[in-house]
């Protein structure tokens, strides 16, 4: 079956733009999350989505930084006036809670380049 | 202290040989554990679970220690094809689904 899909798969921008990323998770999948990797780096937790729950935004690293989830499927992360330190890859996971299995199935991320 | 440490490596290993890596973890509520493998310029799949009894799946066996909060990893007959980066990955906050990945430990199996 599909798996998670995002877009753009790669984009560039100069310094100051503001910058949306989508996520489409697996059907079904109740908990949809983000992180972002930098060069070389461990995976960096975001935000996290589960159900109609308010969101978990406590990896939000700033203001600039926000997403949503519109009708408990697609999600969009929101970078506004991007800084160059926001070059990373930022990856979507979603997965299907309370059935025991928490496995997260990620999606090939989107590779951001601040210029 | 980190929420989820381990050892970079690079861990470089002949084909054939067994190796290991462990992970600490420092919130002694977590509940959930899971070994993620990630390939260069790849997302991460889940490689395993961690039981509290400890699992096996073919050549990879995984162990939880709770009383000195770490994990580890067994991989006997290491092959080429298990080159990769190793995420450990906890639960933080029991009763929820936010985990922390620790930021991996590099495996090369060399010829």
């Amino acid at each position: 079956g599909a798996g998670v899909s995002q877009s753009p798969s790669n984009k560039v921008t100069e310094k100051g733009k503001d910058v949306e990323l989508r996520c489409d998770p697996i059907s079904g999948h109740t908990a949809l999350y983000w992180y972002r990797q930098s060069l070389g780096q461990g995976l960096e937790f975001l935000i996290y989505f589960q159900g109609n729950s308010a969101p978990d935004k406590s990896g939000l690293p700033s203001d600039r930084f926000s997403a949503e989830r519109t009708g408990g499927s697609v999600s969009t992360l929101t970078i506004q006036r991007t800084q160059q330190e926001d070059s990373a890859v930022y990856l979507c996971a979603s997965s299907l809670v309370g059935t025991g299995s928490e496995t997260q199935y990620f999606g090939p991320g989107t590779r951001l380049l601040v210029l | 202290r980190k929420e989820v440490e381990q050892d970079p490596g690079p861990f470089n290993v002949p084909e054939g040989a067994t190796v290991a890596f462990n992970c600490t973890y420092s919130n002694s509520a977590s509940q959930s554990f899971f070994w993620y493998r990630q390939d260069c310029r790849k997302e991460p799949k889940l490689l395993m679970s961690v039981y509290s009894s400890g699992n096996e799946d073919g050549r990879f066996t995984a162990q939880l220690n709770r009383a000195s909060q770490y994990i580890s990893l067994l991989i006997r007959d290491s092959k080429l094809s298990d080159s990769a980066t190793y995420l450990c990955v906890v639960n933080q906050v029991a009763g929820t689904y936010k985990y922390i990945f620790g930021t991996g430990t590099r495996l090369k199996v060399l010829a």
